[in-house]
C-alpha cells in the first residue's frame, strides 16, 4: 500500500530552526512535494524534490533520499506566520499526490 | 504563474439542496483536475480525478451519483453535491494538473467551505 509518516505536531521557537521528517511508501515515484496549509485554507506549494539531495529556497530547504523513502523540510529563522500544517506529498506512478495528515507546526515567541 | 480559481468560497444551505462548485484554470489549459475533501484536522482526501472530455474517475467509497463531476472544457471543472445533507459539510478543494510545469504539477484553488444546515 501507499502511506506517509510524519509527526503529528511539533513546537518550535521564533527565530529557531526546525526539521520536519517524512517517510513514505508509494507505487512508483515521480518526486516529492512539500505544501504548507494554514487552517481553513488550501495548500500552497513550497518545494519539489525528484533527485536525491538538498534543495534550498530561501528560509526553506527540502531533502530527499529515494533509496530510504525519506524526506525532510527544514525551516530556518522561524517566524510566527510559519505556524501551519506542513504536508509531505510524494507523487506516485500515476502522477497522483499521496497525502498524509501533515505535521502541525506551532511557533512560540 | 498558473492560477486556479474556485467559486464559491463559502456556501451555507438547507439540507436537500444541490450545490455546484466551479474550478477554473485562469491562464493555462488543464486536462486533468482533482477534487479533494478535507474534514477538520484530517488529511486531504482525493474524491475524484476529472479529465476533460471524459468521465471522472472516482475514488473508492465516493458516490458517483452524489458527487457529480463535469469537465466540459479545458479550463472548467464543476463538482455538484446533489441533495446535500449535514454530513456533506466539509472543505472542498480543487486542483489542476499542469503537465509541463516541471516542479509544480498541481495548482490549488482556494477551496469551498460547505455548511449544510
Amino acid at each position: 500500500g501507499q502511506n506517509i509518516d510524519q509527526p503529528t505536531e511539533m513546537t518550535a521557537t521564533e527565530g529557531a530552526i526546525v526539521q520536519i521528517n517524512c517517510t513514505y511508501q508509494t507505487s512508483g515515484f515521480n518526486g516529492l512535494f512539500w505544501y504548507q496549509q494554514h487552517a481553513g485554507e488550501a495548500p500552497t506549494f513550497l518545494s519539489y524534490n525528484v533527485l536525491d539531495g538538498l534543495e534550498e529556497k530561501g528560509r526553506f530547504s527540502s531533502f530527499l533520499s529515494r533509496s530510504k523513502g525519506y524526506s525532510y523540510l527544514l525551516l530556518k529563522e522561524l517566524q510566527m506566520k510559519d505556524s501551519a500544517s506542513y504536508l509531505c506529498a510524494p507523487m506516485d506512478s500515476n502522477y497522483q499526490l499521496i497525502w498524509g495528515a501533515g505535521t502541525k507546526l506551532i511557533i512560540k515567541p | 504563474g498558473a492560477v486556479v480559481s474556485q467559486h464559491p468560497s463559502w456556501v451555507i444551505c438547507k439540507s436537500g439542496t444541490s450545490v455546484k462548485i466551479e474550478c477554473r484554470s485562469l491562464d493555462f489549459q488543464a486536462t486533468t483536475m482533482f477534487w479533494y475533501r478535507q474534514f477538520p484536522k484530517q488529511s486531504l482526501m482525493l474524491m475524484a480525478t476529472s479529465n476533460e472530455g471524459s468521465k471522472a474517475t472516482y475514488e473508492q467509497g465516493v458516490e458517483k451519483d452524489k458527487f457529480l463531476i463535469n469537465h466540459a472544457s479545458l479550463t472548467l471543472s464543476t463538482l455538484t453535491v446533489t441533495s446535500a445533507h449535514p454530513e456533506d459539510s466539509s472543505f472542498y478543494i480543487c486542483s489542476a494538473l499542469v503537465p509541463r510545469a516541471g516542479n509544480q504539477p498541481q495548482h490549488f484553488g482556494d477551496g469551498t467551505r460547505l455548511s449544510i444546515l
